[in-house]
């Protein structure tokens, strides 16, 4: 696609679900990232592939945060167990290849935890 | 970790006034990024910064790499209504490489018409 797109761009959710984000990055693009932005703060870093693998998961903040990538394309980042601090835009981006700073976000999934 | 610390947080000017905000760390970076965000959106790349003392422009925008490694400025001339967002500058913690890009808290920008 032209861009990065994610989906949902809203979930709500209870407190105790699992919820999964979806990311779509720009094709040809092998480096993926995922991104936390709470309420009026930056980006908060959370994991990074290169391919399918995760060489940087050190921005998950807890065992129940986890990702995955599919044939270098589309990423998935699953919540176990939603706590309401989970509540945040979780911004997916990518780039041509590891090492370009010039990382292109999508629009972001806005996750509200009740 | 390696932190950047943006000031202002946040301005409120007046259409046509000159911005400028400013990024410091406490360690060197070696490349400095300033990305802009508008309501329900991603971030967008405004200026990559590579070498220190470095000038850029991008229209009205103007950032520079501060000499020290430590700091970077963006400046924004005559502002107009569709400046109004968050600017945030990144940059990826040295010696990790590009992996991750490391953000600033950001600066919103009001601009009263």
């Amino acid at each position: 696609g032209a861009g990065v797109s994610q989906s949902p761009s809203n979930k709500v959710t209870e407190k105790g679900k699992d919820v999964e984000l979806r990311c779509d990055p720009i094709s040809g693009h092998t480096a993926l990232y995922w991104y936390r932005q709470s309420l009026g703060q930056g980006l908060e870093f959370l994991i990074y592939f290169q391919g399918n693998s995760a060489p940087d998961k050190s921005g998950l903040p807890s065992d129940r945060f986890s990702a995955e990538r599919t044939g270098g394309s589309v990423s998935t980042l699953t919540i176990q167990r939603t706590q309401q601090e989970d509540s945040a835009v979780y911004l997916c981006a990518s780039s041509l290849d590891k090492g370009q700073e010039t990382q292109y976000f999508g629009p972001g999934t806005r996750l509200l935890v009740l | 970790g390696q932190q950047l610390n943006q000031s202002p947080q946040s301005m409120f000017i007046q259409e046509g006034e000159d911005v400028s905000m400013n990024c410091t760390s406490s360690s060197i970076f070696n490349t400095w990024l300033w990305y802009k965000q508008d309501p329900g959106e991603g971030p967008v790349l405004l200026i990559a910064l590579y070498k220190a003392g470095e000038l850029t422009s991008n229209g009205r925008l103007t950032a520079q790499f501060g000499i020290t490694r430590k700091d970077s400025f963006l400046n924004i001339s005559a502002s107009i209504p569709s400046d109004v967002g968050i600017y945030f500058c990144a940059g990826p913690p040295r010696f990790q490489g590009a992996q991750k890009l490391v953000f600033g808290q950001g600066t919103r920008l009001t601009i009263n018409p």
